[in-house]
């Protein structure tokens, strides 16, 4: 059970460039999310998915776009990477299923990918 | 004004002292108040939930929520070096995680 992968895990892009970042869980989770964290910013969420078959914004989601393309597997594509997207980006999955705290449901982090944009 | 507020510090503690991390809110609807922590190059992790105010406990870990003063702390006893690490307050809306407003962090060092 490897929870939450991430690749690549760190990556250097010209301004301009494309990429997708990728993010898989194992965990049979129904909701995912993509979060960017910045220094003194804390984590903002970018988008997220909270079934298979949906996306929706979240907090920062201009310049990004996503794709869930099962119920493990959630992509982030930047289409024209810019200097202001550099940044560690955390993909993120929670069990979904049976709403609540109590049983210490909550949102399951991957190691992040470092992205730096030239 | 951000919804969560959290000084970013950094804060650094002798081994064994007593911690206090804090963060503020402003908005009431908030019902569900976390704690995760992130140590270096990697994800955070839940450490601690309370559900409105009060009190929780786990080992060394306090979780203390003051939903009338828009408030919540965490305390560490006996702090270890192993504790050293950047700790984020987060909070919810709605019954599950499934929305979470973080705060900016707090990067805490423990010296031996």
């Amino acid at each position: 059970n490897a929870g939450v992968t991430q690749t690549p895990k760190f990556q250097v892009l010209k301004t301009g460039q494309s990429m997708t970042l990728q993010c898989a869980q194992d965990m049979n989770h129904n909701s995912m999310y993509w979060y960017r964290q910045d220094p003194g910013m804390g984590l903002r969420l970018i988008y997220y998915s909270a079934s298979e078959g949906t996306t929706d914004k979240g907090e920062v989601p201009n310049g990004y776009n996503v794709s869930r393309l099962n119920k493990r597997e959630f992509s982030l594509r930047l289409e024209s990477a810019a200097p202001s997207q550099t940044s560690v980006y955390f993909c993120a999955s929670l069990p979904g299923a049976r709403p609540g705290l109590a049983g210490g449901e909550t949102q399951y982090f991957g190691p992040g990918t470092r992205l730096l944009v030239l | 004004q951000k919804e969560v507020e959290q000084d970013p510090g950094p804060l650094s503690v002798p081994e064994g002292a007593i911690v206090s991390l804090n963060c503020t809110y402003s908005n009431s609807a908030f019902q569900y108040f976390m704690w995760y922590r992130q140590y270096s190059r990697k994800g955070p992790e839940l450490l601690m939930y309370t559900y409105s105010s009060g009190n929780k406990e786990d080992g060394r870990f306090t979780a203390q929520v003051d939903k009338s003063s828009k408030y919540i702390s965490l305390f560490i006893r006996d702090s270890q070096p192993s504790d050293s690490a950047t700790y984020l307050c987060a909070m919810s809306r709605d019954q599950g995680a499934q929305k979470l407003v973080f705060g900016q962090g707090t990067r805490l060092t423990i010296n031996p």
